[in-house]
C-alpha cells in the first residue's frame, strides 16, 4: 500500500525567502506525482505534474523534482510572497490508485 | 464559464437518510473522481469513472454509490448516511488518468456534509 508523507506539516517564513517542501512515498512504481495548492474553503489547484519518466518540472517561481528510486519529491518556491500562503499537497498516482499526503501549511509573513 | 461545479456547497442531514451530491464539468473530460477529505486522513479516493457508464472503486467506496449516464455529470449518493460520512467531498476531472501521460486533475470547491 502506497504511503505518502509530507514534511514539515507547517512552515512559517518571512516574505522573500526561498523554501523547500518535501514529499516522500513508499512505492516507487508510480505513474506520476502532482503538487497541488489548497486555499481555505476551496478545492485543490494543480501546480505541477511530473510524469514518472521526468526528473523535474518548472512553472514560474515553482520547481518540482522527482527521484523515484529514493521515493522523494521536493517543491521549491523561490522568492516567496504572502499570496503563496496555502496548504500544499503532493499526490502520487499508481495503477488506478492515487494517494495524497497530509499537506504542508505554508504561511508567508509580509 | 468552463469548470467543475459541485452542489450543494453545504448540506446537513440525519443518519439513515439518502443524500446525493452533484458534480458537473464543462470540459468533456473523460475521467471524473470523488474524494473525501478528513482531518487525520487527508484526501482519499471514493470512486472514479473513466467514461460514461464506466465506474470503479477507489480506496474507501463502502456506503457510497455513483453513476455516470452523461460524460459531464458524476453524482455521488450516500444511500443511508452515517455520522462517519461527515466530511468535505471533492469532485475532480481529468482528461487522462492511470497512464504514463496523465493530465492534471481539476477540482471543484467541495461540498461540506454534516450528518447528525
Amino acid at each position: 500500500k502506497q504511503e505518502v508523507t509530507q514534511i514539515p506539516a507547517a512552515l512559517s517564513v518571512p516574505e522573500g525567502e526561498n523554501l523547500v517542501l518535501n514529499c516522500s512515498f513508499t512505492d516507487s512504481a508510480i505513474y506520476n506525482l502532482q503538487w497541488f495548492r489548497q486555499d481555505p474553503g476551496k478545492g485543490l489547484t494543480s501546480l505541477l505534474l511530473i510524469q514518472s519518466s521526468q526528473r523535474e518540472q518548472t512553472s514560474g517561481r515553482l520547481n518540482a523534482s522527482l527521484d523515484k528510486s529514493s521515493g522523494r519529491s521536493t517543491l521549491y518556491i523561490a522568492a516567496s510572497q504572502p499570496g503563496d500562503s496555502a496548504t500544499y499537497l503532493c499526490a502520487v498516482s499508481g495503477y488506478y490508485d492515487m494517494r495524497f499526503g497530509a499537506g504542508t501549511r505554508l504561511t508567508v509573513k509580509p | 464559464d468552463a469548470g467543475i461545479t459541485q452542489s450543494p456547497r453545504y448540506k446537513i442531514t440525519e443518519t439513515g437518510r439518502q443524500v446525493t451530491l452533484m458534480c458537473h464539468q464543462t470540459w468533456s473530460h473523460s475521467y471524473m473522481f470523488w474524494y473525501r477529505q478528513d482531518l487525520g486522513h487527508g484526501l482519499r479516493l471514493i470512486y472514479y469513472s473513466a467514461a460514461a457508464d464506466i465506474t470503479d472503486k477507489g480506496e474507501v467506496p463502502d456506503g457510497y454509490v455513483v453513476s455516470r449516464s452523461k460524460t459531464e455529470n458524476f453524482p455521488l449518493t450516500l444511500e443511508s448516511a452515517t455520522r462517519s460520512q461527515t466530511s468535505v467531498y471533492f469532485c475532480a476531472s481529468s482528461e487522462l488518468y492511470g497512464t504514463g501521460y496523465d493530465q492534471p486533475q481539476h477540482f471543484g470547491d467541495g461540498t461540506r456534509l454534516s450528518i447528525l
